[in-house]
Order: structure tokens, then sequence, then C-alpha cells
């Protein structure tokens, strides 16, 4: 079973655009997860989504969002970008929604770099 | 809020030495607890997670994790390190969100 992909792997961006990354979960999971990982702040909860509704959604202003696709693909789009927003932001899929014993599976992340 | 609290951001071990890293929990309730290990340039695998009832709980490459309710704690250990643990690892907690620890980088000195 393939596991969760991300794209692209690496990105870099300027000051004041915007970006989309693309999460697949694992075949037949349908809550994602976005976290946002850098050295200073740790890894921090951005969205989880489930079956196409946003579910939950950590503190992190209006300009981070996400969707969720019918097959349960998701995208997270940063627009204005900042240079505190270069950081590896990881997705993650699990079964059913976060809040259980259900592991989430994590996929590589995507290393972005605002300059 | 529930919450997790790693003691030690980085620790150092020599090979075959025991491992341990520390997690302590902030919950009223049994929590649902995990373990993850991040190797560099790589997202996050999980170890093991807890079970309701267990006290002592095995993941995968020989770690294990205890769970004190007393003592509120869920500690990693593993009897004998490796170079090949060499990695960032986290403590998590499920709530309606995953909250990580701060994590502890581990290495393994030969």
């Amino acid at each position: 079973k393939a596991g969760v992909t991300q794209t692209p792997r690496y990105l870099i961006k300027t000051r004041g655009q915007q970006v989309t990354l693309s999460c697949s979960p694992i075949s037949g999971h349908r809550s994602v997860s976005w976290y946002q990982q850098t050295p200073g702040q740790g890894l921090q909860f951005l969205f989880e989504y489930f079956s196409e509704t946003q579910r939950n959604k950590g503190n992190f202003p209006g300009r981070f969002s996400g969707r969720q696709f019918s097959n349960s693909r998701s995208e997270m789009n940063v627009s204005t970008l900042e240079l505190g927003d270069s950081a590896l932001y990881l997705c993650a899929s699990s079964l059913v929604q976060t809040g259980t014993l259900d592991e989430q599976y994590f996929g590589p992340g995507t290393r972005l770099t605002v300059t | 809020a529930q919450s997790v609290t790693q003691l030690g951001s980085h620790v150092s071990v020599s090979e075959g030495a025991l491992v341990l890293l520390r997690c302590n929990y902030s919950s009223s309730v049994p929590p649902y607890l995990f373990w993850y290990v991040q190797y560099p340039n790589q997202g996050l695998q999980l170890l093991l997670k807890y079970t309701t009832g267990a006290t002592l709980v095995k993941g995968i490459n020989g770690f294990e994790a205890e769970f004190k309710k007393s003592e509120t704690s869920f500690h990693l250990t593993k009897p004998s390190a490796h170079m090949s643990d060499a990695a960032e690892y986290f403590c998590a907690v499920n709530t309606d969100k995953l909250i990580f620890g701060t994590g502890t980088r581990l290495q393994v000195f030969p």
C-alpha cells in the first residue's frame, strides 16, 4: 500500500507570493491533517480535513487555508508569503478523525523556503 | 488543555547503552499517547502508541514505553542503542489534534 505522498518536496518562493502544497493520503484514509515544523516553534497543527470538511484549525492566520477533495486528497495554500513561513510542511492521514487511538501516517514533507 | 513535556532536548549515549527519553503528559483522562521518530529530511514515523489498560507498550526497532498513570509519564526506552537510532523523537498526545512535545534529539556515539 502506498504511503502518504506530498508534492512538491522542495519549493523556493519570494515574499508576497502564494503557494499551494499537495497531499495524497493513504488509500482509504479519510482524514488529512497538516502541520508546520520549524526549529523555533517545533511541530504545530495547522488544520484537519475529514470527508471534505475542515474539522479543526490551529492558531494560524487566515493566510493559511486548505481544502480536501472527494478522493481525500488535500491541498494547503499560503497567500502573501512571509519569511517566517519558511518551514517543513507535513501532511498526515488517518482512517478516522483525530482524537482517537488511530495513528496518523506522515508524508515526507514539503520544504518551503521564502526569500 | 492536554499537553506533553519532553525533558531534555538532546540525549547522547554510546552504542550498546540504554536509551531513555522522557515524556510527561497532562491529562485528567486516559490519554491517547504516541511516540514518533523523525530521521533527517524525512517525515515522522510511528514508533508506538499507548493501548488502554497496558502499562508496557512495545514498538518497532526494539523500542518500548512504560505508561505510569501515577507519574503521568510515558517514557521511551531501548535496552541497547544502535547507531541507526540517531534521530529526533517526539512524544505526542491526540486530543482533537496531535499535540507534540518539543522533541529530543538522540545522538549515538560509537
